[in-house]
């Protein structure tokens, strides 16, 4: 069965700080890639996503990440983190053979700390 | 264009009976997907509807079921309602091919006591 795995339930960064929150997924072939955050009370958006092609894609609010076949990771990246990325945040894969269904990981809480 | 609008926005519904969700898509996108989002489970796939024919299934019981109108907006059911079927339930509206964006809807807390 497919999984997602994000290690880290909850992560403080300094204002300004890099950031980096690390997701690895289960499957055997290559799937569709996303980063998604998630503000309280609020839907998801889409910060960025892997289909194929270049491994380092870039995103909205100056997120990156990059995926790397060997290790079945897709982290996250931020090299300067805002108070306003204080949110949680979760990666997500999909297949070609299930449609639009998404697996998700469990999030990532970031608190930045000023 | 205007996002995905689901409704109601928040419910509270008593043990035993059964509610219905509605989302409505972004127009001319084809694909909604839902997703039950708990503080224990975390985000659960539901099922997908794509062109009025159900495409894909979670592992939930048959309590849970869905629909899509020609006009590819959708509903869930639930029925029987259980303690643990409180939630925020997320609709996501894509254009159709798998691995397509996926738009959220706000989602709609629902509260069984």
């Amino acid at each position: 069965a497919q999984s997602v795995t994000q290690p880290d339930i909850h992560i403080t960064v300094s204002e300004g700080a890099s950031l980096e929150l690390r997701c690895n997924y289960s499957y055997g072939a290559t799937p569709y890639l996303f980063w998604y955050v998630q503000s309280p009370g609020q839907g998801l958006q889409l910060l960025l996503k892997y289909f194929s092609g270049d491994t380092l894609v870039q995103g909205i609010k100056g997120f990156e990440a990059e995926f790397k076949r060997s290790q079945s990771s897709f982290n996250l990246r931020k090299p300067s983190v805002h108070w306003s990325d204080a949110a949680e945040y979760f990666c997500a894969v999909g297949f070609m053979e299930y449609g639009n269904k998404l697996v998700f990981g469990a999030g990532t809480i970031l608190r930045v700390k000023s | 264009k205007a996002g995905v609008t689901q409704t109601p926005r928040y419910l509270i519904k008593t043990r035993g009976q059964q509610v219905t969700l509605s989302c409505s898509p972004i127009s001319g996108h084809r694909s909604v997907s839902w997703y039950q989002q708990t503080p224990g489970q975390g985000l659960q796939f539901l099922f997908e509807y794509f062109s009025e024919t159900q495409r894909n299934k979670g592992n939930f019981p048959g309590r849970f079921s869905g629909r899509q109108f020609s006009n590819s907006r959708s509903e869930m059911n639930v029925s029987t309602l259980e303690l643990g079927d409180s939630a925020l339930y997320l609709c996501a509206s894509s254009f159709g091919p798998p691995g397509a964006e996926a738009f959220f809807g706000q989602g709609t807390r629902l509260t069984v006591v």
